[in-house]
Formats: C-alpha cells, structure tokens, sequence
C-alpha cells in the first residue's frame, strides 16, 4: 500500500545550521506532496506543498522539490532559527479531497 | 476569519464509555476529515464527511462513527473507549470541487482513556 517514510528523529541543529529532513514515499499513482509542521501544543500548519514532478515547494525558507526517479520529498532550510523547533510530517494526497497519508513525523530541535 | 476550532480540547474517560468530539470547519469549506494522532507518531485517516455522508473511511472499527451537519459542522463518536483509542484527535476541513486540496487542521482534541 501507499505509505511515507521519513528519518528518525530527535534532530538536533545549532542556530543557522542547514538543515535536510529525508522524506521518501511508496504510491502506485502519482500524489500530491506535502509537509506539515506542528510546534507544541498545536493542530498541524500547512509548510509547502509540490503537486507534480518537479515542482519545488517553498516558504518561510524552507523548500522540497517532488523528485518521481527517487520518490523522495525531502525538506530544507539553508539556516534554522530556534522557532523553527518542532515536529515536521511528510505527507502524500492522491485524489483532490482525499486523505492524507503521513509520514511519522521528525522532531527537529534548534539550540541557540 | 475563524480557522477550524475543536471541543474539547482535553477529555478524560474510562474504557467502556462513549465520547463525543466536535469540529466546525474554516469558513467556506463544505468537507471535513478526522484523524487519529497517537503519541510519537504520525495521523491516521479515520473518515472523511461531504455533503453529510461519509466519503472516505480509513482502517477503523466501527465503534468510530461520524456525523456532518447541514452547517458542515461534523462530530466524532467513539463507543465503547478502549486504553488505546488514547490519542490526539485532529479535524481537518477542506473545499471540494474547486480544485483545492490543502487540508487546513484545527487544534485538535486530546483523549486520554483510563
């Protein structure tokens, strides 16, 4: 079946560090890709979203690209800041309206 | 512009018992889907109401029930709570048919069952 496999967490970053979170999926059709992050306490937020091969998703300094020849989605930012602590899910929708299907989910942890 | 809201948002019950969730939707969205969070891990799909009926369903039991009022308000039901139905329950509303699929999540409601 469909699913999303993303790296283990605790991640660990000094402040301005680059950051990579490997997201890679398994799907028979061809999904929409997203990353949602939820900081604690919190429902999850929309971060970016690609919809098709190659496209790139960006904000707030974070950026994926949706590469069908390896079927990974991974997240970067090229410098982190301490608010950009908390957990980060990858996750593929198939059909308009569908459900997500989500990764479990990487904690990143940013230090001054 | 009100975001998707949830009640509660803590709920302590004992196994056996029945609990009632609720979710109104991001103004303008007409579908609502809930998720199960457990601790550490990811959400998993429960269900999916559009139009008041139920669209989608994920690998729940049928103690998991749903309903969507005409407002497009939903409800969560669980009967019979088990020590593992303990979790984050996320509500996550969305507009079909105009080509939009960003899910926008509520807070979320957390069950903790003795």
């Amino acid at each position: 079946g469909d699913s999303v496999t993303q790296m283990e967490g605790p991640v660990t970053l000094s402040e301005e560090a680059f950051l990579t979170i490997n997201c890679t999926y398994t799907a028979t059709g061809y999904p929409s890709l997203f990353w949602y992050v939820q900081y604690p306490g919190e429902g999850l937020q929309l971060l970016l979203k690609a919809t098709k091969a190659d496209d790139k998703g960006s904000n707030k300094g974070f950026e994926a690209t949706y590469r069908k020849e390896t079927t990974s989605f991974h997240l970067e930012k090229g410098s982190v800041q301490v608010s950009d602590s908390a957990v980060y899910f990858c996750a593929l929708l198939y059909n308009q309206g569908g459900k997500l299907i989500f990764g479990q989910g990487t904690e990143l942890s940013v230090k001054p | 512009d009100a975001g998707v809201t949830q009640s509660p948002t803590h709920l302590i019950k004992t196994r056996g018992q029945q609990v009632t969730l609720r979710c109104s939707p991001k103004s303008g969205h007409d579908t609502v889907s809930w998720y199960q969070q457990a601790l550490g891990q990811g959400p998993q799909f429960i269900f999916q109401y559009y139009e008041e009926e139920e669209r989608q369903r994920g690998n729940f039991p049928d103690r998991f029930s749903g309903h969507q009022f005409p407002n497009y308000s939903s409800e969560l039901n669980v009967n019979a709570l088990l020590l593992g139905d303990s979790a984050l329950y996320l509500c996550a509303s969305s507009l079909v048919g105009q080509g939009v699929d960003e899910q926008f999540f509520g807070p979320g409601t957390r069950l903790t069952v003795l």
